[in-house]
């Protein structure tokens, strides 16, 4: 079975400051991982997924996870945050072989002027 | 383009009233479809998936049911409503297959409280 623990419930930032949301998993088996980013009210949306070949992934609006398989973790950064960037991000990690994404219980960034 | 509706946006209900929410998806066929929940601080809980009409799997045990009547309608509910029900629900569908380079899509989620 396969779990995610975000181990930050909470995240106040200071704008342009960089920032590193936790994300480590457990599975016995080869995972895809994902990071989705919830605006207030809102559903889900992707923001980075790592599924085979480089470990660094990239979003188009900054932020970058890297997979690192022998600490089990998939943690999203970024060198200089907004305003905007404000929300709360689930990191969600998915079997090979399953039908279902395991969501972490969320860290919500604030970012503050 | 696929799209998936999730409605209402918001919902007030009293304590054991019923509960239908329902989640349609566009144009894609054959969706696994997904309900979510997510309470004040406990992140996203799966609570049913389906890979077909009829087919529903139950991820916890709880106060709330699921069914698929069509292949791209997945409906919530509740015969009656508890207190700890209230919270954010979201529909979400993944491709049957569910390819490498694709992603689960999610609505618009329903805010439900309970009074």
């Amino acid at each position: 079975a396969q779990s995610v623990t975000q181990l930050d419930s909470q995240v106040p930032v200071f704008e342009e400051a960089p920032v590193e949301l936790r994300c480590n998993y457990s599975s016995s088996v080869s995972v895809y991982l994902f990071w989705y980013v919830q605006y207030p009210n809102q559903g889900l949306q992707l923001l980075l997924k790592y599924l085979s070949g480089s470990t660094l992934v990239e979003s188009i609006n900054g932020f970058e996870a890297e997979f690192n398989k022998s600490q089990t973790s998939f943690h999203l950064r970024k060198p200089s945050v907004h305003i905007s960037d404000t929300a709360e991000y689930f990191c969600a990690v998915k079997g090979t072989g399953a039908n279902n994404l395991f969501f972490g219980t969320g860290t919500r960034l604030t970012v503050i002027p | 383009s696929q799209t998936i509706h999730q409605w209402p946006a918001t919902l007030v209900q009293p304590v054991g009233s019923p509960l239908s929410l329902e989640c349609t998806v566009e144009g894609t066929s054959n969706p696994n479809l997904y309900w979510y929940r997510q309470a004040a601080g406990r992140g996203l809980q799966l609570l049913f998936y389906s890979v077909g009409i009829g087919q529903i799997s139950s991820e916890v045990p709880q106060n709330l049911s699921a069914s698929r009547p069509q292949d791209r309608q997945f409906i919530l509910s509740s015969k009656k409503l508890l207190l700890s029900d209230s919270g954010f629900y979201l529909c979400a569908w993944t491709p049957r297959r569910w390819r490498v380079n694709t992603e689960a899509f999610f609505g618009q989620g329903t805010r439900l409280t309970v009074v």
